[in-house]
């Protein structure tokens, strides 16, 4: 079974750039979450997606958005790109049942604002 | 509110040796579960094993095992015989419902 896929996996943006990340969830997995993962804050969790809602979202300013397809394919948008989004941004999904489930990882996109 | 402390911030182990890494947790929730990670300097995150909260026995998955104490909101991972490929950034993580939150992580490094 393919594992999540993310794309693409190095990104360099310029400040005030906007940028698209798109993540490819396990077949038959159902949800989507995404995280940002720097030095400084560790891992902290952006939006969740189920059935295409939301579902579940952090504290984190519109400027990060987010959109989950019939598929269960989702995407992850920024804009107006500041330089301490640069940043690591892993996707993961599990089938979305409930409490407890285990997620699984995508390889993750790497992204540098300059 | 939830929680996840990870107190180690690097841990040194000699290869074919055991280690603990060291988690304890704080939750309202009657469930959720509990997860380690671990991510090479790569930075994918590898799913390495899970504790429910109801779960009785401590789960084990290959040289992995998780060391869960309920009473004491700890879920402790311990590595067996070490090897080389262990060295990495290892993770605990709790999930409640459709939320996970993530420990600041231990780094690992086994030496030869």
């Amino acid at each position: 079974k393919a594992g999540v896929t993310q794309t693409p996996r190095y990104l360099i943006k310029t400040r005030g750039q906007q940028v698209t990340l798109s993540c490819s969830p396990i077949s038959g997995h159902r949800s989507v979450s995404w995280y940002q993962q720097t030095p400084g804050q560790g891992l902290q969790f952006l939006f969740e997606y189920f059935s295409e809602t939301q579902r579940n979202k952090g504290n984190f300013p519109g400027r990060f958005s987010g959109r989950q397809f019939s598929n269960s394919r989702s995407e992850m948008n920024v804009s107006t790109l500041e330089l301490g989004d640069s940043a690591l941004y892993l996707c993961a999904s599990s089938r979305g049942r409930g409490w407890g489930e285990t997620q699984y990882f995508g390889p993750g996109t790497r992204l540098l604002v300059l | 509110a939830q929680k996840i402390t990870q107190t180690q911030p690097g841990m040194f182990v000699q290869e074919k040796e055991a280690v603990t890494l060291d988690c304890t947790y704080d939750t309202s929730d009657q469930s959720y579960g509990l997860f380690w990670y671990k991510q090479p300097s790569s930075g994918e995150m590898i799913f390495l094993i899970y504790q429910g909260s109801y779960d009785e026995q401590n789960a084990t998955e290959g040289r992995y095992s998780l060391n869960f104490q309920k009473a004491r909101k700890s879920a402790n991972l311990v590595i067996s015989a070490s090897q080389l490929g262990d060295s990495a950034m290892y993770f605990c993580a709790m999930a409640g419902t459709y939320k996970y939150i993530f420990g600041t992580g231990t780094r690992l490094k086994v030496l030869a």
